[in-house]
């Protein structure tokens, strides 16, 4: 049974208008994240919740938020897409932060027309 | 700043032969290292880790070995099939205040 779960798995936005993007997770854990993945890179790290903490990395744009309401669920919201931000979008959970597992949702493909 | 380079970018291999992924760390404060699997259209699965205080972990096929004097790991695959065939990823983390550094990837590629 998955046990992170993103909604939807394809996403097609137009240029500039808002998009959300869930995940939710089913093992109770402290900490979720969200990663950027194009194509054959590895994911980049957006940001993260550690409970209801937020953490974002230095070098993520203003363009992205994110909003934690409880422990199952974290959203990404993209405020103005551009056509760079066309990519797979992950999000992961841990236990705790630090050196711990992290655990993959299958990620939303998002389109920019 | 924290950088993990991650050999071969591809390999190719008959079924059933060995696959080997080589992955160097900088950080000297890294102490956990896990193995990620990336099927196309898929999100990376976690296949297997390693903490600093052991030197090799294996299960069944798998196994990976850690040489921390070197900043080393190493992912080892036997009888290779072709549903092995993904992208796969090194990673490397510090317990405070670290976060996933990823290699690039090694795109394997398992012939029948």
């Amino acid at each position: 049974d998955a046990m992170v779960i993103q909604n939807p798995r394809y996403q097609v936005t137009q240029f500039g208008k808002p998009v959300t993007l869930s995940c939710s997770q089913t093992l109770n854990h402290n900490v979720m994240y969200w990663y950027q993945q194009k194509s054959s890179q590895a994911p980049k790290l957006l940001f993260h919740y550690y409970d209801k903490d937020f953490n974002n990395e230095a070098d993520t744009p203003d363009n992205f938020q994110s909003r934690r309401p409880n422990t199952s669920f974290c959203f990404l919201d993209i405020r103005s897409p551009g056509l760079g931000d066309a990519a797979m979008y992950l999000c992961a959970t841990s236990r705790d932060e630090g050196n711990q597992p992290q655990h993959f949702g299958d990620g939303t493909r998002l389109s920019i027309l | 700043g924290e950088n993990v380079e991650q050999h071969p970018s591809t390999l190719s291999v008959q079924e059933g032969d060995s696959a080997v992924i080589k992955c160097t760390y900088s950080d000297s404060a890294s102490n956990y290292f896990p193995w990620y699997k990336q099927e196309l259209g898929k999100g990376p699965q976690l296949i297997i880790d390693i903490r600093s205080n052991v030197g090799e972990k294996k299960d069944q096929r798998i196994a990976v070995t850690l040489n921390k004097t070197a900043k080393h790991f190493s992912l080892h695959i036997t009888e290779t099939q072709p549903e092995d065939s993904a992208v796969y990823f090194c990673a490397a983390i510090r317990n405070q205040g670290g976060k996933l550094i990823f290699g690039q990837g090694t795109e394997l590629s398992v012939k029948p």
